[in-house]
């Protein structure tokens, strides 16, 4: 059973820093594209940013609003992603999902995580 | 940017009809489509990708249709348990995902 779990979610100063981590189950970790999405309070979903498997060349790609601001990486041999996350505004507040890609043919989302709330709030 | 907008923004409906939510690109994301269901305080859940083929696990009731910038999603007969937003998301400007704004379907 493909499980994913995010943690280190919580309430942060603007300008502040967190790390999120999603611990990766059930499937080839090593070989899938993960990604953060993230959902505002009452609003809809956001892309945040991918990483792609070792053997796809384990680069990272990142929506605008983040861009120079969040940093995704991986360790395979923890089966974890981890979302790193510096100059926090208030704009960031959300729940931060992390997704599986499906295949390389097909770039949905198959699997997702519960979620971790973060809070940006002076 | 590629902006995916969905139609209708809310819907109201009873169980056992049939109903038809609507989503459309900017400019061609040619069959690289999914939909998404998210009920409260859940994950999002992948429906169908490819525009029209069900995920593992997914009912019969729901099908996906379209290409280019036209999409639908069609939940054949509603169920109680159906009732949710439902989200498209288009991945073929990747890596750069864009997801609609959600079409909330509730109980008449």
């Amino acid at each position: 059973e493909v499980q994913l779990v995010e943690s280190g979610g919580g309430l942060v100063k603007p300008g502040g820093s967190l790390r999120l981590s999603c611990a990766a189950s059930g499937f080839s970790f090593s070989d899938a594209w993960m990604s953060w999405v993230r959902q505002a309070p009452g609003k809809g979903l956001e892309w945040v940013g991918r990483i792609k498997s070792k053997r796809g060349g384990g680069t990272t790609d990142y929506a605008a609003p983040v861009k120079g601001r969040f940093t995704i990486s991986r360790d395979d041999s923890e089966n974890t992603v981890y979302l790193q996350m510096n100059s926090l505004m208030t704009e960031d507040t959300a729940v931060y999902y992390c997704a599986k890609v499906y295949t390389l043919d097909n770039l949905a989302f198959d699997f997702w995580g519960q979620g971790t709330l973060v809070t940006v709030s002076s | 940017e590629i902006v995916m907008t969905q139609s209708p923004a809310t819907l109201s409906v009873s169980p056992g009809e049939r109903i038809t939510l609507s989503c459309r690109a900017s400019q061609s994301v040619t069959s690289k489509l999914a939909w998404y269901q998210q009920k409260p305080g859940q994950a999002p859940r992948l429906l169908i990708y490819g525009a029209s083929t069900r995920a593992t696990g997914i009912p019969a009731r729901f099908s996906g249709s379209g290409s280019g910038t036209e999409f639908t999603l069609t939940i054949s007969s509603l169920q109680s348990e159906d009732f949710a937003v439902y989200y498209c998301q288009q991945y073929n400007y990747w890596p750069l995902y864009t997801f609609g704004q959600g079409t909330k379907l509730e109980i008449k």
